[in-house]
């Protein structure tokens, strides 16, 4: 079965300063990989996704992710981070193998808190 | 492009009375779709999907069912609300990846 794994509840960074939300995932076959955003009471927000080639995955609002096979990660980073990037931020893997349903596992979300 | 609608935003419904949530997909065609209950604002659980009309599959034993009586339909009910059917509900489509409705803050009181 697959799984995915979030290991922080909570990231907290200052204002211009670079940001990891760290991932890793477990999965039968080559996984697809999401990133969501989630603001109060909305619903998620689809960030970037990586399905195959390069590891590095550019996505919406300056994030990114790289895709570490050997590591079974896929950590979200971002340069420099905004006090309007505080969400929560949720991880997602699919098996590929899943047939039609294409189910998406998540992870348990990270709550990023960016401040001044 | 393709949208989707869910309604309502949010309901304070009494523990025993009857529930029906709906979603709406727009600008596609036999979409995959989900049913997911967020509780505590931070993990979410798969309840229900629908690769099309009619065919539901649940993922879990609980006091809720879905339907999906057209294509871009899928409507999530109870007969009866218990106090732990509250959270945050979110109706999703997709395919590789998902695109997610606003969500329901249902409240059972």
């Amino acid at each position: 079965a697959q799984s995915v794994a979030q290991p922080e509840d909570q990231v907290n960074v200052a204002e211009g300063n670079p940001l990891t939300v760290k991932c890793t995932y477990s999965v039968s076959g080559n996984p697809y990989l999401f990133w969501y955003v989630q603001y109060p009471n909305r619903g998620l927000q689809f960030l970037l996704k990586y399905i195959t080639g390069d590891n590095l995955v550019k996505g919406s609002y300056g994030f990114e992710a790289e895709f570490n096979k050997s590591q079974t990660s896929f950590h979200l980073k971002k340069p420099s981070a905004l006090v309007s990037d505080s969400a929560l931020y949720f991880c997602a893997v699919r098996d590929p193998n899943t047939g039609t349903a294409s189910k998406l596992t998540f992870g348990t979300g990270t709550r990023l808190q960016v401040t001044l | 492009s393709q949208t989707i609608h869910q309604w309502p935003a949010t309901l304070v419904q009494p523990v025993g009375s009857p529930l029906s949530l709906e979603c709406t997909v727009e600008g596609t065609s036999n979409p995959n779709l989900y049913w997911y209950r967020q509780a505590a604002g931070r993990g979410l659980q798969l309840l229900f999907y629908s690769v099309g009309i009619g065919q539901i599959s649940s993922e879990v034993p609980q006091n809720l069912s879905a339907s999906r009586p057209q294509d871009r339909q899928f409507i999530l009910s109870s007969k009866k609300l218990l106090l732990s059917d509250s959270g945050f509900y979110l109706c999703a489509w997709g395919g590789y990846g998902y695109t997610f409705g606003s969500g329901t803050r249902l409240t059972v009181v």
